[in-house]
């Protein structure tokens, strides 16, 4: 199974801050790492697949990078909605494994 | 717009069965391109895949739950289903059904399944 290490597991942030997460796959997953938030109580909602491109309809201050084995996350810009937990998941290979979530705290 | 709802027993007893249907409305589970999935969430913890399958019946699993879990398809009804045989309290989780394009891009809401006597 391919593990996925995500750091950092929380973070404590202020409104404006940029804000980045990083993943790091056990093995190359060239670019199939996708990026979800998920508010208490509800399911995740993806924001970024193939490692980089932005779900239609998504605010521009979200955005993802990297290829291979590392990756990253970032919001410019944190607004008071974006606290949430976030979470890698790579769509390589079976098993899809997710990465252990990083809580975004003002 | 797509939409997906979990539906079945909230409470299961230890070594019982598990069974959820996940119905889906505003498109058709037999349309190409797409797998259906389920992903449970323990609570206070991580996701993790279960598995999925095609409109077609062919399915993947989890091999940390192969030898426990069967899912099926019926494109009459829309939906989709997950059995989880042999549950402990390790199951007890938030399952979730999804739709697999390029990623999970449509979710249910969840239901909470607990695993208690």
């Amino acid at each position: 199974d391919i593990q996925m290490t995500q750091s950092p597991s929380s973070l404590s942030a202020s409104v404006g801050d940029r804000v980045t997460i990083t993943c790091q796959a056990s093995q190359d997953i060239t670019k199939y790492l996708n990026w979800y938030q998920q508010k208490p109580g509800k399911a995740p909602k993806l924001l970024i697949y193939d490692a980089s491109k932005l779900e239609s309809g998504l605010p521009s201050r979200f955005s993802g990078s990297g290829s291979g084995t590392k990756f990253t996350f970032t919001i410019t810009t944190l607004q008071p909605e974006d606290i949430a937990t976030y979470y890698c998941l790579q769509f390589d290979s079976l098993p899809l494994t997710f990465g252990g979530g990083t809580k975004v705290q003002i | 717009q797509l939409q997906l709802q979990e539906s079945g027993s909230g409470l299961v007893k230890p070594s019982q069965t598990l069974s959820l249907t996940c119905a889906v409305s505003g498109g058709s589970i037999g349309s190409g391109g797409y797998s259906w999935s389920w992903i449970r969430q323990s609570p206070g913890k991580g996701l993790e895949w279960v598995g999925h399958i095609y409109h077609s019946g062919s399915s993947y699993y989890n091999p940390s739950l192969q030898s426990r879990v069967t899912m099926s398809v019926d494109t009459s009804k829309n939906q989709f289903a997950l059995n989880l045989t042999s549950l402990t309290a390790a199951d007890t989780a938030v399952y979730y059904c999804a739709r697999v394009g390029f990623a999970y891009d449509f979710w249910g809401q969840g239901i909470l399944v607990t695993v208690s006597s």
